[in-house]
C-alpha cells in the first residue's frame, strides 16, 4: 500500500489540451515536492510546496497543496510534446527524518 | 555541471556475481539515498546516508550493502546479484537543510 496514490497512472492527450494529475494521501505532510524524469535519467526537481493551500505557477506548470497538506495536484495549460514524461509527487514528513515518500508516478504522453 | 554522477551507466552481470555501483556528488549533499526504480512499484529506497560511515536501511535493502567513506562518494554492492535485483537504480542527495532530493542519471544494471 503507497502512502501517497497518484492518479491517473497513464495520460495520453493532444497537444494543446489542459490535463491534472493529482497526489493523494491520509498523511499529513511537512512540504511535497514534484518531480518530472524523462526516459534514461534521473528525476528532476520542478517545485516544492510547504504551506497548506499554496499555490506555485511554473510557466504553464500550476500546482497547489491542499489545505490539510495531504494532497497535492499539478495542472498543465495548453500541454506540449515536450511536456511528455513521468510525473512523480513525493512527500516528507517531520517524523521521517530527511526521507520522502514517493508516489507512484503519472505517465504523460502529448501528441503532436 | 552535474552535480551528482554515477558510473557505470550501464551493468550487465552473471547470477552470483558481486557487483558495486558508485554515487559522487560534489554539492556537499549531507544526505545520501540509494533507490530503486521498477515498473509498479516506483523509487523505492534501498539505503540511506546521513553523514560519513553513518548509513541506515531503506524498505528494500535486502541483498544490498552500502558504504560511504567520504562525503562525495557513496557506494551500493550486491554482494551476490540475482535476477530480482535486475532495475534502474538511482542515487540522490540532499543538504539537510530542506527536504529536495537531488538525483543522478541512473545505473541500469541487467543480471543475466
Amino acid at each position: 500500500t503507497q502512502l501517497l496514490e497518484q492518479s491517473p497512472q497513464f495520460l495520453s492527450i493532444q497537444e494543446g489540451e489542459n490535463l491534472t494529475v493529482y497526489c493523494n494521501s491520509s498523511s499529513v505532510f511537512s512540504s511535497l515536492q514534484w518531480y518530472r524524469q524523462e526516459p534514461g535519467e534521473g528525476p528532476v526537481l520542478l517545485v516544492t510546496v510547504v504551506t497548506g493551500g499554496e499555490v506555485k505557477k511554473l510557466k504553464r506548470l500550476t500546482f497547489q497543496f491542499g489545505d490539510a497538506r495531504k494532497d497535492s495536484s499539478l495542472h498543465i495549460t495548453a500541454a506540449q510534446p515536450g511536456d511528455t514524461g513521468l510525473y512523480l509527487c513525493a512527500g516528507a514528513r517531520n517524523n521521517a527524518g530527511n526521507m520522502l515518500t514517493f508516489g507512484g508516478g503519472t505517465r504523460l504522453m502529448v501528441k503532436p | 555541471d552535474a552535480g551528482i554522477t554515477q558510473s557505470p551507466r550501464h551493468k550487465v552481470t552473471e547470477t552470483g556475481t558481486p557487483v558495486t555501483l558508485r554515487c559522487h556528488q560534489t554539492e556537499n549533499h549531507r544526505y545520501m539515498y540509494w533507490y530503486r526504480q521498477d515498473p509498479g512499484h516506483g523509487l523505492r529506497l534501498i539505503h540511506y546516508s546521513y553523514g560519513v560511515k553513518d548509513t541506515d536501511k531503506g524498505e528494500v535493502s535486502d541483498g544490498y550493502s552500502v558504504s560511504r567513506s567520504k562525503t562525495e562518494d557513496f557506494l551500493l554492492t550486491l554482494e551476490s546479484a540475482t535476477s530480482s535485483q535486475t532495475s534502474v537504480y538511482f542515487c540522490a542527495g540532499n543538504s539537510g537543510f530542506s527536504d529536495e532530493q537531488y538525483f543522478g542519471p541512473g545505473t541500469r544494471l541487467t543480471v543475466t
